[in-house]
C-alpha cells in the first residue's frame, strides 16, 4: 500500500517568513495529493490539493508543488501570520484508493 | 455548508465495555469514513462505507466494527473497550461523485478507556 512520510514534525517561524512542509509517496499510481490543516481543538480542513496532471498550484499565501519523478510534493507558506499555526497534514491516493495521511506536522507562527 | 456531527466530544468507557460512536452528516454524501488520531501517527483509517450497508475495512481495523444502516449515519463500534483504543476518533464524509474528493470532518471524539 501507499506509505506517506511527512517532514518536519516540528516547525517553528517568525511572523512574515515562509514555511515549506515536505512530503514523499511511495506509489508510483497516486495521482491525488491534498493539504488539510487542523487548528487546535478543531477539525481537519482541506487547504489546497493537487492533482497529477499539474506541476503547482497556489491559491493566494500557499501554494502546492509537485515532482512526480521524485514522488513528492511541498506545501509552501509565505508571509506567515499567527493564525496559520496548526497541525498540517499531507496526504495520496490513486485509482480507486482512500487518502493515506502523513503523521502531520505542527508549524507555530510567533508575533 | 455540509455538517459532519458527531454525538459526542468527550467519552469515557471502562475496560470491556461495548461502545458506540455516531456520526451523522446532512448533506447527502455517499462516502463516510472512520479516522483514528493518536499525536505523532497522523491519520489512521479504521473502516469506511462507499453506500448504505457497505463497509470496507481501512488500515487499523482490528477491534472494531461499523454499521450503516441510513446513509446519513456511520457508527463506529468497539465491541470490548480497551486501552489502547483511547484517542481521538473522527469521523468525515465526502459527496461520492470521484474516488478523491475533499473530505469533510467532524469535531471528534475524545475517547478514554481506563
Amino acid at each position: 500500500g501507499e506509505n506517506v512520510e511527512q517532514h518536519p514534525s516540528t516547525l517553528s517561524v517568525q511572523e512574515g517568513d515562509s514555511a515549506v512542509i515536505k512530503c514523499t509517496y511511495s506509489d508510483s499510481a497516486s495521482n491525488y495529493f491534498p493539504w488539510y490543516k487542523q487548528e487546535l481543538g478543531k477539525r481537519p480542513q482541506l487547504i489546497i490539493d493537487i492533482r497529477s496532471n499539474v506541476g503547482e498550484k497556489k491559491d493566494q499565501r500557499i501554494a502546492v508543488t509537485l515532482n512526480k519523478t521524485a514522488k513528492h510534493f511541498s506545501l509552501h507558506i509565505t508571509e506567515t501570520q499567527p493564525e496559520d499555526s496548526a497541525v498540517y497534514f499531507c496526504a495520496a491516493s490513486g485509482g480507486y484508493s482512500t487518502l493515506t495521511f502523513g503523521k502531520g506536522t505542527m508549524l507555530l507562527v510567533s508575533p | 455548508d455540509v455538517k459532519v456531527t458527531q454525538s459526542s466530544r468527550y467519552l469515557v468507557k471502562r475496560t470491556g465495555e461495548k461502545v458506540f460512536l455516531e456520526c451523522v452528516q446532512d448533506m447527502d454524501h455517499e462516502n463516510m469514513f472512520w479516522y483514528r488520531q493518536d499525536p505523532g501517527l497522523g491519520l489512521r483509517l479504521i473502516y469506511f462505507s462507499y453506500d448504505v450497508k457497505m463497509k470496507e475495512k481501512g488500515d487499523i481495523p482490528e477491534g472494531y466494527s461499523v454499521s450503516r444502516e441510513k446513509k446519513e449515519r456511520f457508527s463506529l463500534i468497539l465491541e470490548s473497550a480497551s486501552t489502547n483504543q483511547t484517542s481521538m476518533y473522527l469521523c468525515a464524509s465526502s459527496l461520492g461523485q470521484a474516488v478523491n474528493e475533499k473530505l469533510f470532518f467532524g469535531s471528534g471524539t475524545q475517547l478514554s478507556v481506563l
